[in-house]
């Protein structure tokens, strides 16, 4: 697509269950990112893959999230017995090189009651 | 110490001042910067990237850098009520993949 697309825009989960979010890079970027943004703060990175695998999962909050990506495009991120405290925005970025300009979906407004 | 410093304001202006938003960076060895905004609920949005000392012009735009001082500012030339936004810095270490965003700060344009 034109742009990176995200979904679902908005979730409203139980606390306890399970929530994927996915995420659509631009066509042809092999760099994806996922950043976490809460109310009025900055953005968290979390992990970012090149193709297929993620170099880097130290941004991950805990073991209950978890990222993969296929066929180096969709990546999904599973957020496991959610927290309150996982309510935020999950921004997907890609960029066609690693560190190149990097250019974010909408994002995803996950609320966690 | 944070690695990427902004002042999260709000910077107030007149309508058709400059703005001068500010970011202080901790690793010298930070090679690229780059300036997003973000709208209220919106996602950032990219403005301008800089990699070299002096200053890079692009519209009402001006990103400079001074490495030396490890600080980097983006003006904003003839301020509009729609340049009121968020103003993320962002840095990027020398042979890395982990973009590292400042908190932000907020921009208030005054018609």
């Amino acid at each position: 697509g034109a742009g990176v697309s995200q979904s679902p825009s908005n979730k409203v989960t139980e606390k306890g269950k399970d929530v994927e979010l996915r995420c659509d890079p631009i066509s042809g970027h092999t760099a994806l990112y996922w950043y976490r943004q809460s109310l009025g703060q900055g953005l968290e990175f979390l992990i970012y893959f090149q193709g297929n695998s993620a170099p880097d999962k130290s941004g991950l909050p805990s073991d209950r999230f978890s990222a993969e990506r296929t066929g180096g495009s969709v990546s999904t991120l599973t957020i496991q017995r959610t927290q309150q405290e996982d309510s935020a925005v999950y921004l997907c970025a890609s960029s066609s090189t690693s560190g190149n300009t990097i250019y974010f979906g909408e994002g995803s407004w996950l609320t966690v009651v | 110490q944070k690695e990427v410093e902004q002042n999260s304001g709000p910077l107030s202006v007149p309508e058709g001042a400059i703005a001068s938003l500010n970011c202080t960076y901790s690793d010298r060895g930070s090679q690229s910067f780059f300036w997003y905004r973000q709208y209220s609920g919106k996602s950032p949005e990219l403005i301008m990237f800089i990699y070299s000392n002096g200053d890079k012009e692009d519209g009402r735009f001006t990103a400079q850098l001074n490495k030396a001082s490890q600080y980097v500012s983006l003006l904003i030339r003839d301020s509009q009520p729609s340049d009121s936004a968020t103003y993320l810095c962002a840095v990027l270490r020398d042979s890395s993949y982990k973009l590292i965003f400042g908190s932000g700060t907020r921009l208030l344009v005054r018609p």
